[in-house]
């Protein structure tokens, strides 16, 4: 079965800094996808970022971008330029080639201060 | 286009009373999943559906949970008798599924209703 790890329950960081979120998955397949979502306090899921396995060059979504090592099972998220509204729990998710379903790690809580 | 609807978007009701929760996928997704979210257990899949199909609900708690999916428009999760422990957001998300749309880079992607708030006393 997949599982996926987040091993950082919470972390900060000063507005307009760099923060590195960490997530590690197993899974026997090879094909699969990755994702990482936002929740901020009003309990909306937004997708922030999406990877496919099967692509070796790393998503970019503006100021989030993702480190994925396929060898080493990791998946980290980095956000740039930290804002206020970045502040949430964030949540790295897998989902396997053929079921379309996800599969959710504990959750980052992130505080970004002023 | 609307998103994903759920309704009612909180709920407080009496131990021992029905529960219904009730979802609108994003129109021309095949896939329906319901997503519960505690402090203990995090969010867990508890079933999913595909063309109006269960298609897995090995997540659901128990015998008192209980989801349906009548035509792809509309699914409900009802919980009867509920339970203190029950109380948690529950959300429902689609997508259209594994294999998206091959015209969409994104096609596989899960999207998430606002979720509803149930608390039981």
């Amino acid at each position: 079965a997949q599982t996926v790890t987040q091993s950082q329950p919470e972390m900060s960081v000063q507005e307009a800094e760099t923060v590195t979120l960490s997530c590690t998955y197993d899974t026997s397949e090879n094909n699969y996808y990755l994702f990482w979502y936002k929740q901020p306090p009003s309990r909306q899921m937004i997708l922030v970022i999406r990877q496919e396995a099967y692509k070796q060059q790393n998503a970019t979504e503006n100021r989030f971008s993702v480190n994925f090592q396929k060898a080493a099972k990791s998946f980290s998220l980095k956000i740039s330029d930290s804002q206020l509204g970045d502040t949430a729990m964030y949540f790295c998710a897998f989902m396997g080639g053929n079921t379309g379903k996800l599969i959710f790690g504990q959750g980052t809580t992130l505080q970004v201060k002023p | 286009d609307a998103g994903v609807i759920q309704s009612p978007r909180h709920e407080v009701t009496e131990m021992g009373q029905e529960v219904t929760l009730r979802c609108k996928p994003i129109s021309g997704h095949d896939y329906l999943f319901w997503y519960r979210q505690t402090m203990m257990r995090g969010l867990e899949l508890l079933i999913y559906f595909n063309n109006n199909v269960p298609i897995d609900d090995s997540g659901m708690p128990e015998d008192r949970f209980s989801a349906k999916m009548p035509n792809a428009s509309f699914s409900t999760l009802k919980i009867q008798p509920s339970e203190p422990r029950d109380s948690a957001v529950y959300f429902c998300a689609s997508s259209l599924g594994p294999y998206g749309d091959n015209r969409v880079s994104a096609g596989n992607t899960i999207y998430f209703g606002e979720g509803s708030w149930l608390t039981v006393v």
